[in-house]
């Protein structure tokens, strides 16, 4: 069964510095690897998504690496903002599955402050 | 808004209620999820529904039952729940099966206490 972990489990920093939050995942025949972002009473939005084939993917100031033979990912966030605050999660998608089925991480619960 | 919505947001109940959540997804997709996220554990899948039809029950309690009427609405039945089935409840939609199966919407949640 794939385990996802994520570490740290809690961030706190000054608003502007660049956080690395990071992913490891046991099996590493993946199909895919996302990023998501949870605000309380807000459920899940989707950040990213990395394709097996793929190593990374950006959008703004995020940016995701997978390294899938090591079974890590990061995720990059620069020029952090108040408005960052929330619960970031790594999921795992098994290859083989037609169902969707993801694995995620327990996630990183990040504060950037004024 | 991601264009799935759940009903009721916050629910407390006693282990002997029967209560239900509900999950509208506006999207047009064909596959819908429920999932459960406690304290103390990752974000865990519970049920599958694909086209209607359910594809996969990963090994729930049965005082936990899904219903799906059509594509667009998923329930969720409780009934003699324990307090250690508090938990945040999700449920999400995807375009399924296939890869675009992976690309699911979440709704906001229903925040259950069982008392």
């Amino acid at each position: 069964k794939q385990e996802v972990t994520q570490i740290p489990a809690a961030l706190s920093v000054p608003e502007g510095e660049n956080l690395v939050l990071n992913c490891s995942f046991t099996d590493s025949a993946i199909y895919n690897l996302q990023w998501f972002r949870q605000d309380p009473g807000k459920g899940l939005t989707s950040l990213l998504l990395i394709q097996s084939s793929q190593r990374e993917q950006t959008s703004g100031r995020l940016n995701a690496s997978l390294d899938k033979s090591s079974g890590r990912s990061t995720l990059y966030i620069a020029a952090s903002q108040p408005g960052d605050s929330a619960t970031y999660l790594c999921a795992v998608a098994d290859r083989g599955s037609t169902l969707g089925r993801l694995y995620f991480g327990r996630g990183t619960q990040l504060t950037v402050w004024p | 808004e991601t264009g799935v919505t759940q009903t009721p947001r916050h629910l407390v109940m006693g282990m002997t209620n029967k209560k239900s959540l509900k999950c509208e997804q506006h999207l047009g997709h064909n596959a819908m999820y429920w999932y459960k996220q406690s304290a103390k554990k990752p974000l865990e899948l519970m049920f599958v529904y694909s086209l209607e039809e359910r594809v996969e029950n990963n090994s729930v309690p049965s005082r936990f039952s899904p219903e799906c009427p059509n594509s667009s609405h998923l329930f969720l039945h409780l009934h003699t729940l324990q307090p250690e089935d508090s938990a945040l409840y999700l449920c999400a939609s995807s375009q399924g099966p296939g890869p675009n199966a992976y690309e699911q919407y979440f709704g906001p949640g229903t925040r259950l206490t069982v008392t």
